[in-house]
């Protein structure tokens, strides 16, 4: 079935650094991808998405890029700030042809992110 | 604007005992869900619903029961609570769905601990 890998945490950086935080995916047929932030003690909220193979989701910075050939949608950042410190969960939609309007989200394990001053 | 509220935000339970984990939304949304977050195990979907009177299972429904009576409110009982349930819940809403346009908002989250 589908799936999401995403490179094991935690990731300490210090202000100013780059960020990449890894994600791959296997899928059938045609999935939406979605980086999910969830700051300290709240829910998750939507970063970015893309729909199809070499769109460019970009908010606050961040960036990934639906590569199709190398099924990933790795997270990037030029310079991380202190309160980027969150987990950050990569998912995929479920777009199979019976999946209907609801398709369900599945989740990558979270990647946790501490920047240090 | 409230969002999505979930109550209560910390539980303790003993073994053997119920209860109801409350969710809100004033968004209008059609789509809600409940999802458990166990450490280092990503989001699991226990039930949900497209639609006031209208539920459906996820991956981990055992333990757990739904009711969508109002479009507004999809409360989570748990029946005879067991360890196994310790976990953070978390209720989300959408108003397209997880489609490719579909986006989903999230409430704050309960912790639950069975003890």
């Amino acid at each position: 079935g589908d799936s999401v890998t995403q490179m094991e945490g935690p990731v300490t950086l210090s202000e100013e650094a780059f960020l990449t935080i890894n994600c791959t995916y296997t899928a059938t047929g045609y999935p939406s991808l979605f980086w999910y932030v969830q700051y300290p003690g709240e829910g998750l909220q939507l970063l970015l998405k893309a729909t199809k193979a070499d769109d460019k989701g970009s908010n606050k910075g961040f960036e990934a890029t639906y590569r199709k050939e190398t099924t990933s949608f790795h997270l990037e950042k030029g310079s991380v700030q202190v309160s980027d410190s969150a987990v950050y969960f990569c998912a995929l939609s479920d777009e199979g042809e019976n999946a209907g309007n609801n398709r369900k989200l599945i989740w990558g394990l979270g990647t946790s992110l501490a920047v240090n001053p | 604007n409230a969002g999505v509220t979930q109550t209560p935000k910390f539980r303790i339970l003993k073994i053997g005992q119920s209860m109801t984990l409350q969710c809100a939304q004033d968004m209008n949304h059609n789509y809600m869900y409940w999802y458990r977050q166990d450490p280092g195990m990503g989001l699991k979907l226990i039930y949900y619903s497209v639609g006031a009177g209208i539920t459906d299972k996820g991956e981990v429904p055992n333990g757990y029961n739904v009711s969508r009576s109002t479009t507004e409110d999809f409360p989570l009982r748990l029946e005879l609570a067991a360890p196994s349930q310790t976990s953070v819940y978390f209720c989300a809403s959408s108003f397209l769905g997880t489609g490719e346009s579909g986006k989903l908002f999230f409430g704050s989250g309960t912790q639950l601990s069975v003890l």
